[in-house]
């Protein structure tokens, strides 16, 4: 059974940069055709799309925040990392990583982390 | 705003079906996948493309897939179902992936 398993900083002040980690039980982080996510939910609201990887280097982005953005996948390390520059108040939010089995043109998220709370304040 | 359209609020007697659904373009072309999530937890897969149910969700949980819109049907719902529920699918371009604003669902 996969665990995932988010860690990072809890504060963070408007400027900073959110680094974010993931760690993974087992060997499908080096595996295809696994794709990884984050997602972020930010407080009393839904869930949103942050960005996907995959361990050969594919990534791709939520447009609302090209540019602010990017992801690894470290397979020796099994953790998988996001970064997000220029924070601001509204990028305040629980943050999930998630596994994509990419066996489905759907796309779809069937592991979860348990997630961690992101506040940006100053 | 979201691409996928949910309605905000949905509620059921126990022991009754209760449709909630889905509707978006993106649904012309791509399957929905569809998570539970209760207060304080993570997302939990429940259903996802054409006709799949991960293992250890109960049969209840069914979806179905018309036009553009996508629907998860909980026959005989239970206490334990009262939850967020969120429809995820990708847009319409296929290049990126959307959630559903999501329904909160409640048991009465």
């Amino acid at each position: 059974h996969l665990q995932l398993q988010e860690s990072g900083p809890g504060l963070l002040k408007p400027s900073d940069t959110l680094s974010l980690s993931c760690s993974v039980s087992d060997d499908s982080i080096s595996t295809s055709p696994y794709y990884w996510a984050w997602v972020r939910q930010a407080p009393g609201k839904g869930l949103e799309w942050i960005g996907s990887s995959s361990y050969r280097g594919n990534s791709f982005y939520n447009p609302s925040l090209t540019g602010r953005v990017s992801m690894s996948v470290d397979s020796s390390r099994r953790r998988i990392s996001l970064r997000l520059i220029s924070v601001t108040a509204s990028d305040t939010a629980v943050y999930f990583c998630a596994r994509d089995p990419g066996n489905s043109s759907t796309w779809y998220f069937d592991s979860w982390g348990q997630g961690t709370l992101v506040t940006v304040s100053s | 705003s979201s691409e996928l359209t949910q309605d905000p609020v949905v509620s059921v007697a126990l022991g009754q079906t209760v449709t909630i659904t889905c509707q978006g373009d993106s649904l012309r072309s791509y399957y929905a996948s569809w998570y539970q999530q209760r207060p304080g937890q993570a997302p939990l897969l429940v259903f996802y493309d054409k006709n799949s149910r991960p293992s250890g969700i109960p049969d209840r949980f069914s979806g179905t897939h018309s036009g553009l819109t996508a629907a998860l049907t909980i026959t005989g719902a239970q206490a334990e179902d009262e939850a967020e529920y969120y429809c995820q699918s990708r847009d319409s371009g296929g290049n990126y992936l959307v959630f559903g604003g999501g329904t909160k669902l409640t048991v009465l």
